[in-house]
């Protein structure tokens, strides 16, 4: 299994740029979550989604910051335009949602530099 | 709103001591609560609890849950400096479809 999978790894991008955060979930989850981590807030959920529809999106910090799910094996976090403090690691996460009890699978993470 | 609380923030022993980490929750129809440890890198899963006062253990690392004061703790014997890590602490509801809330983790520290 190849677990979640991000891309790209890293990004420096600066002030003003389109950024673009991919993710493909592990195969068959049904669940997907797009989480943001700094030293000041720690982990922070952004938006997640269950069979490919938005459930909660109140994380999302403004509307420079957008989420897709086209299809069950992929999603984007969209960031326009990008600002300083966006600079974090972005995570996304995936899990079964039919298990009772939530266990979130991560990838291994976008750190984002904005200059 | 689901709240989680970790302490301490941080945390820093020697080498072959004993610790334990501290997660108080508030959470409408509590699920589950689960312990990741992240290291460079992405958290990783360490423990799913669901039941009070089971113990779950792997290896020098257990842990336990009291759902009637509301809070788990996460102990680690005999610890090692790979045991260094941030330690974070999670809960779900059944409200919530697979959600979890995070607390902002514990920071441990191992010194030879």
């Amino acid at each position: 299994d190849a677990g979640v999978i991000q891309s790209p790894r890293h990004e420096v991008t600066e002030m003003g740029q389109e950024v673009t955060l991919r993710c493909k979930p592990i195969s068959g989850h049904n669940s997907l979550f797009w989480y943001r981590q700094t030293m000041m807030r720690g982990l922070e959920l952004l938006i997640y989604f269950n069979n490919n529809v938005p459930i909660d999106d109140s994380g999302m910090p403004e509307d420079r910051f957008s989420a897709k799910m086209p299809n069950a094996s992929f999603s984007t976090l969209k960031i326009q335009p990008s600002e300083p403090r966006d600079s974090a690691v972005y995570f996304c996460a995936s899990s079964f949602r039919q298990t009772l009890y939530n266990e979130q699978f991560f990838g291994p993470g976008t750190r984002l530099t904005v200059l | 709103e689901d709240k989680v609380v970790q302490s301490p923030l941080s945390l820093v022993v020697h080498e072959g001591d004993t610790v334990t980490l501290n997660c108080s929750y508030e959470v409408t129809n509590f699920r589950s609560l689960l312990w990741y440890k992240q290291e460079k890198k992405a958290p990783t899963f360490l423990f799913m609890l669901t039941s009070s006062g089971i113990e779950k253990k792997s290896g020098r690392l257990s842990s336990i849950l009291d759902k009637k004061e509301l809070f788990s703790i996460l102990n680690i014997t005999a610890t090692q400096t790979g045991d260094s890590a941030i330690y974070l602490c999670a809960v779900g509801g059944t409200g919530t479809a697979s959600k979890l809330t995070f607390g902002t983790g514990t920071r441990l520290q191992v010194t030879l």
